[in-house]
């Protein structure tokens, strides 16, 4: 069965620090991997969709990739803002199937 | 808004009660999905349907009764739930491979 761990699980930073994290997974066999944002008692957003054949995806001040081979992705975050503390998930789906295995998130703190 | 919409946002009751979620989206997607969140956990699959069909139990109590009437809503009817049911529950649509959340509903179980 597949597992998602995300590591740290808590991160906190000054506002304008550059910053990573990290999501990594056990069965290599997946097509694609997401990342969401999840606000305080909120629903999950989606930020980032990387396909296996990509390396990377970038959208704004975020950029994730993915090592397949290795069974890692991360999420960079450039300068940071107060606005970026959340939750964030990684998933990938289940083979086969329509699912999607979460990570337990890193909870993000910018702090102002 | 996400374009998935879910109903209550939060929602208390007793044990001895029945009540439903609701979800709705008009995005085109072809799958639905209930998932459970509870505090320091993963994401927890409930329930999948693909056209409408359920396609996915992921070995949810009988307390927990889906029902997909359409491509476009989907439910979940609960009875007699336990205090440790007491989370946020999400739905999700999906077209391909990019899944889109709503906002959830923060259940109480007193």
């Amino acid at each position: 069965k597949q597992e998602v761990t995300q590591i740290p699980a808590a991160l906190s930073v000054p506002e304008g620090e550059n910053l990573v994290l990290n999501c990594s997974f056990t069965d290599s066999a997946i097509y694609n991997l997401q990342w969401f944002r999840q606000d305080p008692g909120k629903g999950l957003t989606s930020l980032l969709l990387i396909q296996s054949s990509q390396r990377e995806q970038t959208s704004g001040r975020l950029n994730a990739s993915l090592d397949k081979s290795s069974g890692r992705s991360t999420l960079y975050i450039a300068a940071s803002q107060p606005g970026d503390s959340a939750t964030y998930l990684c998933a990938v789906p289940q083979t086969g199937a329509n699912n999607l295995f979460f990570g337990t998130g890193t909870r993000l703190t910018v702090i102002p | 808004e996400t374009g998935v919409t879910q109903t209550p946002r939060h929602l208390v009751m007793g044990m001895t009660n029945k009540k439903s979620l609701k979800c709705e989206q008009h995005l085109g997607h072809n799958a639905m999905y209930w998932y459970k969140q509870s505090a320091k956990k993963p994401l927890e699959l409930m329930f999948v349907y693909n056209f409408k069909e359920q396609t996915e139990n992921n070995s949810v109590p009988s307390r927990f009764s889906p029902e997909c009437p359409n491509s476009s809503h989907l439910f979940l009817h609960l009875h007699t739930l336990q205090p440790e049911d007491s989370a946020l529950y999400l739905c999700a649509s999906s077209l391909n491979y990019g899944y889109t959340f709503g906002s959830g509903t923060r259940l109480t179980v007193v």
